[in-house]
């Protein structure tokens, strides 16, 4: 089984809809990312997550939230979907004690119509 | 902005030939970390150097660091088809809080 996994792998939804995204790892990573990419911009950080208590935002947080939940779930929310929010999103996790390598999920293709 | 910028943004090769890329950062880093992108997939971590480091290598992977110019290479000998995927640069500012990614450079290794 994949150490980081993502849900759903792909989702459509109508402008003003609210969606989750929903990660998930079996890394035992404290660190957890939620990056999007879009084509030739390459990625860029939504929201991260050093631990449970702990949420940072990063460049591109307006009309994203997010929930830790556990050590092992990080979900990414749009309150208000909009079309420029169309990309493809990714999870990441790390873990410092471990070195700086992040692990990334299969990524969430997103159509906002 | 983006931290890193690569060059080329698109790279066509031979199979058996290598690749350079290049990426160029504005900022001291920690590390550097090069990440390898098959189409529509997530990423994968190929290698890591740290700003100590002047090269490092792994496998057909050769990694070069100059941070006076803040610049690395990413080089792959004697490439093949499956070689075909995006490359990005990341600069790690503070050992293992954030990464910034670069826009990619798409190789493409022809059979």
């Amino acid at each position: 089984d994949a150490d980081v996994t993502q849900t759903p792998r792909n989702r459509i939804t109508k402008t003003g809809k609210r969606i989750m995204l929903e990660c998930s790892q079996t890394k035992g990573h404290d660190r957890m990312y939620w990056y999007r990419q879009d084509p030739g911009l390459g990625l860029r950080l939504i929201y991260y997550s050093f631990d449970v208590k702990d949420i940072n935002k990063g460049e591109i947080s307006d009309g994203y939230s997010v929930s830790r939940q556990a050590q092992a779930k990080f979900s990414l929310s749009l309150e208000s979907a909009i079309p420029n929010q169309t990309a493809l999103y990714f999870c990441a996790t790390s873990d410092p004690l471990a070195g700086e390598t992040q692990y990334f999920g299969p990524g969430t293709r997103l159509l906002v119509l | 902005s983006q931290q890193g910028e690569e060059d080329p943004q698109a790279l066509s090769i031979q199979e058996g030939e290598n690749a350079t890329m290049n990426c160029s950062y504005k900022t001291s880093i920690n590390n550097l970390q090069w990440y390898r992108q098959n189409s529509g997939r997530g990423l994968v971590h190929l290698i890591l150097i740290r700003s100590n480091e002047r090269e490092k290598h792994s496998g057909r992977l050769r990694v070069t660091l100059d941070t006076s110019k803040k610049s690395s290479s990413l080089l792959i000998t004697a490439s093949r088809a499956a070689d075909t995927a995006s490359y990005f640069c990341a600069t790690d500012l503070t050992s293992g809080s954030r990464l910034t990614f670069g826009e990619g450079t798409q190789l493409t290794v022809n059979p």
